[in-house]
């Protein structure tokens, strides 16, 4: 089964920083890799779809980077602002018959403040 | 990308009763899936909704618990059976959709507090 490791597990920045997630996973077979994000008491928003093919994606201030053979990914997140501030959760995805499964960490909780 | 609302947004309920819980979605999506996040948890898969067939059930979960319909390709519900407070969580459902990325999307989630 796979396991999905999130650090750091909480984050705390003035705005206009620059932040790195870092997200790691045991089973380096995937199909793509999908970050989200959860604000409290929602649903997840999905951020960026990285294929397994793919070393990066790239969506606003957000980047997010994939060395599948060593089972890492990491989001960057460019010039931080207090929307910002949620749980972020990363996702590996495996293909064929388990499409879909998602396995997750326990995500990182940003907190950006003015 | 798809839209999913669920019914309802928040219940809260006694021990030894039974929620369901509804997802629609407004296109029609081959796969779709019922997630619980427990308090302070990440999201944990309960099963894989078929249409015209029995779910698919994770390690730990069982039909009689969580019984699954899914009638047609917009439309599932989640049961939660015989409730205790240990089933008090966040229950969402999600599809995936796109033909080429294949992306994942989530509604916005059932939170449930049992008594």
């Amino acid at each position: 089964k796979q396991e999905v490791t999130q650090i750091p597990a909480a984050l705390s920045v003035p705005e206009g920083e620059n932040l790195v997630l870092n997200c790691s996973f045991t089973d380096s077979a995937i199909y793509n890799l999908q970050w989200f994000r959860q604000d409290p008491g929602k649903g997840l928003t999905s951020l960026l779809l990285i294929q397994s093919s793919q070393r990066e994606q790239t969506s606003g201030r957000l980047n997010a980077s994939l060395d599948k053979s060593s089972g890492r990914s990491t989001l960057y997140i460019a010039a931080s602002q207090p929307g910002d501030s949620a749980t972020y959760l990363c996702a590996p995805q495996k293909g064929g018959s388990t499409l879909g499964r998602l396995y997750f960490g326990r995500g990182t909780q940003l907190t950006v403040w003015p | 990308s798809a839209v999913i609302s669920q019914k309802p947004s928040r219940d809260i309920c006694q021990r030894g009763t039974s929620l369901t819980i509804q997802c629609q979605v407004d296109s029609q999506v081959t796969m779709m899936f019922w997630y619980r996040q427990q308090p302070g948890q990440s999201l944990t898969l309960i099963a894989t909704a078929n249409q015209g067939s029995e779910a698919t059930y994770e390690s730990g979960f069982v039909i009689d618990k969580f019984p699954i319909s899914r009638p047609n390709l917009t439309f599932s519900t989640l049961t939660v059976s015989n409730m205790s407070p240990e089933d008090s969580s966040i229950y969402l459902c999600s599809v995936v959709a796109g033909a080429i990325q294949e992306t994942q999307y989530f509604g916005p989630g059932t939170r449930l507090l049992v008594l």
